[in-house]
């Protein structure tokens, strides 16, 4: 069973441009959720999906990231425009359902390290 | 909201001797606690997790323990080995039985095996 996925898995880009990630979750699984880790601090909740529903938003820290995921499978977040402040690493994670397993896991793809310089 | 703290933030330990990180939490409302283990670019993966209702849990070399009274839940490794060396993250949930089941984490530890 493949993992979850992300692309690409580094991006450099100016202050003022548009970056897009993509995550695409391991198959079947309907839960899928954004983390941002800066700098060698904790990684930070951004968002959580409930197939294409936003079930919790409270982690996007402004206006300028934009998360989709059309027909609830793949997902994208978008910066527009990019920040000094956003550089990190950005982790897609991607859990069951809740009534099909009853199991918490996430899991986690390997990341995004996203640069604005 | 939930905070967690996760101590120490480096930590260097002999091949064979025990390391032990712990971590405290402050919403009692969480009840899922998974530990994820990083290594040096590649995804974190859980390693062991622990529900509010057990109090110990143990996979082969390592261990967590759970105190729900004081908050904290700790990670212990036995005999440790060059190949434990990773980022160690505590996190913090209210699982599927809360309005979210985000986790919360910890800033991590780097853990060093000297062989």
């Amino acid at each position: 069973e493949a993992g979850v996925t992300q692309f690409p898995s580094h991006s450099v880009i100016e202050k003022g441009q548009t970056v897009t990630l993509r995550c695409d979750p391991i198959s079947g699984h309907d839960n899928l959720y954004w983390y941002r880790r800066v700098m060698g601090k904790e990684i930070k909740f951004l968002l959580h999906f409930v197939k294409e529903s936003k079930q919790d938003e409270s982690g996007m820290p402004n206006n300028r990231f934009l998360a989709e995921r059309t027909g609830g499978t793949y997902s994208t977040l978008k910066v527009q425009p990019a920040e000094l402040e956003d550089s990190g690493v950005y982790f897609c994670a991607s859990s069951q359902d809740s009534a099909a397993s009853s199991t918490d896991t996430q899991y986690f793809g390997p990341g995004t390290r996203l640069t604005v310089l | 909201g939930e905070n967690v703290e996760q101590h120490p933030s480096t930590l260097s330990v002999q091949e064979g001797d025990s390391a032990v990180i712990k971590c405290t939490y402050s919403d009692s409302a969480s009840n899922y606690f998974p530990w994820y283990k990083q290594e040096l670019g590649k995804r974190p993966q859980l390693i062991i997790d622990i529900r509010s209702n057990v109090g110990e849990k143990k996979d082969q070399r390592i261990a967590v323990t759970l105190n729900k009274t004081a908050k904290h839940f700790s990670l212990h490794i036995t005999e440790t080995q060059p190949e434990d060396s990773a980022v160690y993250f505590c996190a913090a949930s209210m699982g599927w039985g809360g309005a979210t089941n985000k986790l919360i984490f910890g800033t991590g530890t780097l853990l060093a095996v000297q062989p």
